[in-house]
């Protein structure tokens, strides 16, 4: 199995609070990306990084903010959570665009609600 | 972007039957994966397919690029086949996944 730790695995926040959820890797893979998953959308793009410090939005960032100071953390913030932002979040790493194989794989994801 | 469309979206069978679910992309995509989410929402890998045809048990995948579709084919089913069956593509150079909305599959004992 890929190394991939998210934590927490679950939590519950108040609306309004700033939340920081993390993702640790030990594959030394170069890109990282934040999806969420909810009924109906299946998973959805938030943000992703193709390197320390090198970040891009997914389709659905609006409310997020994300930060990658080391290879092997990638950190996602909702900087004032909302109602809207109840999800489970998923972590998912892969390799370098120039390696035969691109494969992503996913870590077990975060279940965050917010009330 | 791309657009990703399965079908079935919802599948019920009896164990022991085969079953074939499609994925649809709207445009080329040279990074192709079929994932099961599990009943405790794990996503697990099960073919890393951009092209050709793989098997690994009793699961196969093709997936035909030049036609932008792809297909999973479940044999002999077992409960344990039991979820939500994704399939994901994306374009070489932005290496983003976009996902289909899934195939919920429930095998009956």
């Amino acid at each position: 199995d890929a190394g991939i730790t998210q934590s927490p695995r679950h939590k519950v926040t108040e609306t309004g609070t700033p939340v920081t959820l993390r993702c640790h890797q030990t594959e030394n893979h170069r890109y990282m990306y934040w999806y969420r998953q909810d009924p109906g959308h299946g998973l959805r793009l938030i943000h992703y990084s193709y390197g320390v410090k090198d970040t891009d939005k997914g389709e659905v960032s609006d409310g997020y903010s994300v930060s990658r100071s080391k290879t092997e953390d990638f950190l996602l913030t909702l900087e004032s959570a909302t109602s809207s932002q109840t999800s489970v979040y998923f972590c998912a790493i892969s390799a370098d665009l120039r390696t035969v194989n691109t494969e992503a794989f996913f870590g077990q994801g975060t279940r965050l609600t917010v009330v | 972007g791309i657009q990703v469309e399965q079908s079935p979206p919802d599948l019920i069978l009896q164990e022991g039957a085969n079953s074939t679910l499609r994925c649809n992309f709207s445009d080329s995509v040279n990074n192709l994966q079929w994932f099961h989410q599990n009943p405790w929402g794990q996503l697990i890998n099960l073919f890393y397919i951009p092209s050709g045809t793989k098997q690994n048990g009793r699961l196969s995948a093709t997936t035909v690029a030049t036609e932008r579709y792809s297909l999973l084919y479940i044999s002999s089913s077992q409960t344990t086949d039991s979820g939500v069956y994704f399939c994901a593509g994306g374009i070489q150079g932005a290496q983003k996944l976009v996902f289909g909305q899934g195939t919920r599959l429930t095998i009956n004992p």
